[in-house]
């Protein structure tokens, strides 16, 4: 079965901090993966995806930045947060070529 | 203006009660989805439709893709349908799954 890790499950950070989020995909092979950024109370909004190792595409300009380092790990950072970061961060992949995309449970981010 | 937009963006119900989610789309998209997400956060996907009508237990979905329209369908509203509805759909038919989300509907079942 396939299971999708995101860490950690909350962060709180200052203005200014660096951050680092993952994202761990286990039992699937070449995964597509996906960043997505939410709002509180807002919608969903793509940030970043990667077909495969080593090449991510840029969705929206958010001062953040990913990599896939591995087939199964997705990793989003910043050297510099801003309040405007806050909100809440969640994971996907789907195979391709297959319908359904498949989401972690989340990093709750909050900028002081 | 808006690629997706949600009706209504709020619904409370009373429990045994249906609804209906209507989700709009500014062009003639294709794999249009809709999720849920728990109160807590968790997002699961309800369907993939991206024309037609599909049912899964006491949900419907129905796309007409000519008229840029969908709907969920929720009958016999239970309090464990509580949570956010959202429409999302694929503007690029590219390979990198570009999905445009709506606002959401939240829907509130009261016992």
């Amino acid at each position: 079965a396939q299971t999708i890790h995101q860490w950690p499950v909350a962060e709180i950070k200052a203005v200014g901090s660096p951050l680092s989020l993952g994202c761990t995909i286990k039992g699937k092979s070449s995964p597509n993966l996906y960043w997505y950024w939410q709002a509180t109370g807002g919608t969903l909004q793509q940030l970043f995806y990667s077909i495969t190792v080593g090449q991510v595409e840029s969705v929206v300009q958010l001062n953040l930045s990913a990599s896939r380092p591995k087939d199964d790990q997705f990793i989003l950072s910043t050297e510099k947060l801003l309040l405007s970061h806050s909100g809440f961060y969640l994971c996907a992949w789907i195979q391709g070529g297959a319908e359904t995309l498949y989401f972690g449970s989340g990093t709750r981010l909050t900028v002081l | 203006g808006q690629q997706v937009q949600q009706s209504p963006a709020s619904l409370v119900l009373q429990e045994g009660e249906n609804a209906e989610l209507q989700c709009n789309f500014s062009s003639t998209a294709t794999r249009l989805q809709w999720f849920y997400q728990h109160p807590g956060g968790r997002l699961v996907s309800l369907f993939y439709n991206p024309s037609g009508t599909k049912h899964t237990g006491r949900l419907t979905s129905t796309t007409v893709t000519n008229e840029r329209r969908g709907s969920l369908h929720i009958s016999s509203s239970q309090t464990t349908d509580s949570g956010t509805y959202f429409c999302a759909i694929d503007l690029t038919n590219s390979a990198g799954n570009k999905l445009t989300f709506g606002i959401g509907t939240r829907v509130l079942v009261r016992p």
